[in-house]
């Protein structure tokens, strides 16, 4: 069975201050990862994907993730946010095809960015 | 870019209605995936597909069935409308390959009256 969990429901940042959203996930497999951001009345946009080459990812929009498999962690960062990336995030793991290629999606984190 | 376009972006339909999703994907894609997605739950799977005429129960099928007639749509389908599902619906796609993400439509906001 494979779980994920964003460790903060809420994160409010300063405009051009960095971003870091944590996710820890637990899987029988050996991981798939992505990240997805969601503004309001949207569907889902892909930010980034981890596909065990290398550790740390670069995504969209200045995001990017790093992988750390002793710590099971995906965490989120951005080196300075933006008004536009207030939004909700959501971590995800993947299952591998035999299983039907399902996600499991975190809890997800809203981002709040103040001017 | 993939596209996943849901027909409607909003409906509003009564108790007991039949009421039809569409989905249609301009990639190629294999698995197409439909969830809910409600305030305090997540997202959660109804139904997906993983080729033409194939289907397979998500988490919470019941109340719904789809449709897959051809490999580029994908259908959900209110069998009898209830209120409790009025909700967000989002359709996805992806490569059967394993670690490819789905790619979502922008969703239908479905209000059931």
């Amino acid at each position: 069975a494979q779980s994920v969990t964003q460790l903060d429901s809420h994160v409010s940042v300063s405009e051009g201050t960095p971003v870091l959203l944590r996710c820890n996930y637990s899987s029988s497999y050996s991981p798939s990862l992505f990240w997805y951001v969601q503004h309001p009345n949207k569907g889902l946009q892909l930010l980034l994907k981890y596909t065990s080459a290398a550790t740390l990812v670069k995504g969209i929009n200045g995001f990017e993730a790093e992988f750390k498999k002793s710590e099971t962690s995906f965490h989120l960062t951005k080196p300075s946010a933006h008004m536009s990336d207030a939004a909700e995030y959501f971590c995800v793991v993947s299952d591998p095809p035999a299983a039907g290629n399902k996600l499991t999606f975190g809890g997800g984190t809203r981002v709040l960015v103040k001017p | 870019d993939v596209k996943v376009t849901q027909s409607s972006r909003y409906l509003v339909k009564r108790t007991g209605e039949k009421v039809f999703l569409e989905c249609v994907q301009d990639m190629d894609h294999e698995n197409m995936f439909w969830y809910r997605q409600d305030p305090g739950l997540g997202l959660r799977l109804i139904y997906f597909s993983y080729d033409v005429k194939m289907k397979e129960k998500g988490d919470i099928p019941e109340g719904y069935s789809v449709s897959r007639e051809k490999k580029e749509r994908f259908s959900l389908i209110l069998e009898s409308a209830s209120t409790n599902q009025t909700s967000m619906y989002l359709c996805a796609s992806s490569l059967y390959r394993g670690g490819q993400p789905q790619h979502f439509g922008d969703g239908t906001r479905l209000s059931i009256l």
